[in-house]
């Protein structure tokens, strides 16, 4: 089955600067990649997706990178703030299988 | 607020007793998936039905089952608990069945098994 893994487990940026996260995955037949932000106490929230038929997407200060020659994919923050801080998880799947999550990383946006 | 609702936010409970967690999902959303997160695991799909049906299956204990019911809303059942299904549990909800519809999740269910 799909396999994902996720680097790094935590990141540490000063306010303003940029922070990139990336995922890697096994199965070529994966073509969707959502990544989702998990604030304290709360449940994932989907903050962008990526298909397979696309290389880049960007949504303001999110964007997201998927190489599938290589099987990896990538979050990228720019301008971060304060409220950026939480986990994030990237996952993969096929569509229509059950969706497999990366371990997450820890983003800690210093003011 | 993702609209879909969880309950309960906590429970707590003996070792080989059974529990069950309840999902509303959003309305209008037909699909229900069910994701266990604990720390040594991560986030792990243990279910989806789809308009009351069984849709997939992802790695979801034989100790465990779950339904969706008319009204859309879906339980999941936990029996024969051991301290290790100590996690998180979360429901999520989307319009159509396929998993690259947009996911809602609810803020989760606390398990602690002692």
């Amino acid at each position: 089955g799909e396999n994902v893994e996720q680097h790094p487990s935590t990141l540490s940026v000063q306010e303003g600067d940029s922070a990139v996260i990336k995922c890697t995955y096994s199965d070529s037949a994966s073509n969707y990649f959502p990544w989702y932000k998990q604030e304290l106490g709360k449940g994932p929230q989907l903050i962008i997706d990526i298909r397979s038929n696309v290389g880049e997407k960007k949504d303001q200060r999110i964007a997201v990178t998927l190489n599938k020659t290589a099987k990896h994919f990538s979050l990228h923050i720019t301008e971060t703030q304060p409220e950026d801080s939480a986990v994030y998880f990237c996952a993969a799947s096929i569509r229509g299988d059950d969706m497999r999550f990366g371990a997450g990383t820890r983003l800690t946006v210093k003011p | 607020d993702s609209g879909v609702t969880q309950t309960p936010k906590h429970l707590i409970t003996a070792t080989g007793q059974r529990v069950t967690l309840r999902c509303s999902p959003r309305s209008g959303d037909l699909s229900v998936y069910w994701y266990q997160q604990s720390l040594d695991q991560g986030l792990q799909f243990l279910i989806q039905y789809y308009n009351g049906e069984e849709r997939a299956k992802g790695n979801i204990l034989e100790r465990f089952s779950a339904q969706q019911f008319p009204d859309l809303h879906s339980e999941l059942n936990l029996s024969s608990l051991e301290l290790g299904d100590s996690a998180l549990y979360f429901c999520a909800s989307s319009v159509g069945w396929a998993t690259d519809n947009e996911q809602f999740f609810g803020p989760g269910t606390r398990l602690t098994v002692l």
